[in-house]
């Protein structure tokens, strides 16, 4: 079945240092979605790439949906404390499917 | 005000004694699904719902029931709870359409623990 694969597991940076976790997916996705949990949250949605070679960006966030449509990345450029939490990649296949990758937890240190 | 609402947040139970947990939605939404969270694993998808009263199995049925009579409530069964069903869940709906998938919309999660 769809394997959605995604590293680091965690990150820890201080704050100002940028920050990118990636996705890979052992098949050809429809779309991938990303996706941010609070600690102690649920997961919230960020943004959807449906494009071969999309890249999209939220202020410092820069999502990018590879040419084949079976990788993506998140960069966060000079994170802040706010951006605490697990990163969530989520990507779209066949019957509707959605997988979730493992998330990356990201701490952020004052 | 556009939320999905699971219920109970909390659970604690004992092996064996069915279970329902709620999950109801007022977004007019077709799609609906159930996750659950646990530490290292990530989010894995238990059933999920494409419009009423068409389900299908996600990565980790088994020991699960669904039903979705209507399209607002998509309630999670467990007819004999084991220990290893002590995890976080997470209902979420979403519009289908074409180009894939829609934004999924979250519960606040059902905490469970099964003794």
């Amino acid at each position: 079945g769809q394997q959605v694969m995604q590293i680091p597991q965690y990150q820890h940076v201080q704050e100002g240092e940028d920050f990118t976790t990636y996705c890979n997916s052992s098949t050809t996705l429809s779309n991938i979605q990303w996706y941010k949990q609070r600690p102690g949250g649920h997961p919230v949605f960020l943004i959807q790439l449906v494009k071969s070679g999309e890249v999209k960006k939220q202020k410092r966030l820069t999502f990018q949906f590879g040419e084949a449509k079976k990788n993506s990345s998140l960069h966060i450029t000079a994170t802040q404390t706010t951006d605490v939490g697990t990163y969530f990649c989520a990507g779209g296949g066949s019957n509707y499917k959605l997988t979730f990758g493992k998330g990356t937890l990201l701490t952020v240190n004052p | 005000e556009a939320q999905v609402t699971q219920n109970p947040r909390y659970l604690i139970t004992v092996t064996g004694k069915k279970l329902t947990v709620t999950c109801s939605q007022n977004m007019n939404h077709e799609y609906m699904s159930w996750y659950r969270q646990d530490p290292g694993l990530g989010l894995r998808q238990i059933y999920y719902s494409m419009n009423v009263e068409v389900t299908d199995k996600g990565d980790v049925p088994e020991g699960y029931k669904v039903s979705r009579k209507e399209k607002r409530n998509f309630p999670l069964i467990l007819e004999s709870p084991s220990p290893n069903q002590t995890s976080l869940y997470f209902c979420a709906s979403s519009l289908t359409g074409t180009g894939g998938f829609q934004p999924q919309h979250f519960g606040d999660g059902t905490r469970l623990s099964i003794l």
